[in-house]
């Protein structure tokens, strides 16, 4: 169990539609970053938040958008789904800050998005 | 941009075999590297790690040497198990802006069959 929880576990829903994917980091990191991973692109890095604040931006379609709370936990939100948005989403959690070496992050079980 | 190239499998060893995954990068700067595991149903974890040049990552009886002159990471183990079966992930993060996002290779699926 990595700490960090993600919900819900699978999300079906049709074309067109919006949808919000709910992540809560490890308990002390300040950072969150969401990845798609899909069969045809493999696993790629959508964006992260830093202590409530946008930090980096991946692959991210303008149809897609995230954020985070004061409480640190994330949500990224999906509209006008279409079926290539069907994937698999993680979030990730780490300590966060800049200056070191690297930044070990934890992933989540992820959410299962099916676009019917 | 960063990139990360590795063997496709899917990868059948029987028990106790050896175990070889090739990974290459292209990366500027100075990339960390890493080996993530995902088991059938789960979220990555992370497996190993190296931060810089000529660094040897270890976990569980994995390896992945850090080759900055054959920009490699190559992950090995001696003796594999069933319970290795899993999809396999080479990743780097080259730090930029105060971000570590993760860039990763498109996965290698491994099974062991006793």
């Amino acid at each position: 169990d990595s700490g960090v929880t993600q919900t819900p576990k699978h999300l079906i829903t049709a074309t067109g539609q919006r949808v919000t994917l709910r992540c809560s980091p490890r308990s002390g990191d300040l950072s969150v970053y969401w990845y798609q991973q899909s069969l045809d692109q493999g696993l790629q890095f959508l964006i992260q938040y830093y202590n409530g604040e946008e930090r980096a931006k991946g692959n991210i379609l303008e149809r897609f958008s995230a954020q985070q709370f004061p409480d640190l936990h994330s949500e990224l939100n999906l509209s006008s789904l279409e079926l290539g948005d069907s994937a698999l989403y993680f979030c990730a959690s780490s300590v966060g800050g800049s200056g070191i070496p690297y930044n070990e992050q934890f992933f989540g079980p992820g959410t299962r998005l099916t676009v019917l | 941009g960063n990139s990360v190239t590795q063997m496709e499998g899917p990868v059948t060893l029987s028990e106790e075999a050896f175990l070889t995954i090739n990974c290459t990068y292209t990366a500027t700067g100075y990339p960390s590297l890493f080996w993530y595991v995902q088991y059938p149903g789960e979220g990555l974890q992370l497996l190993l790690k190296a931060t810089k040049a000529d660094d040897k990552g270890s976990n569980k009886g994995f390896e992945a040497t850090y080759r900055k002159e054959t920009t490699s990471f190559h992950l090995e183990k001696g003796s594999v198990q069933v319970s290795d079966s899993a999809v396999y992930f080479c990743a780097l993060s080259a730090p930029r802006a105060g971000s570590y996002q993760l860039t990763f290779g498109k996965g290698t699926k491994l099974s062991v069959i006793p």
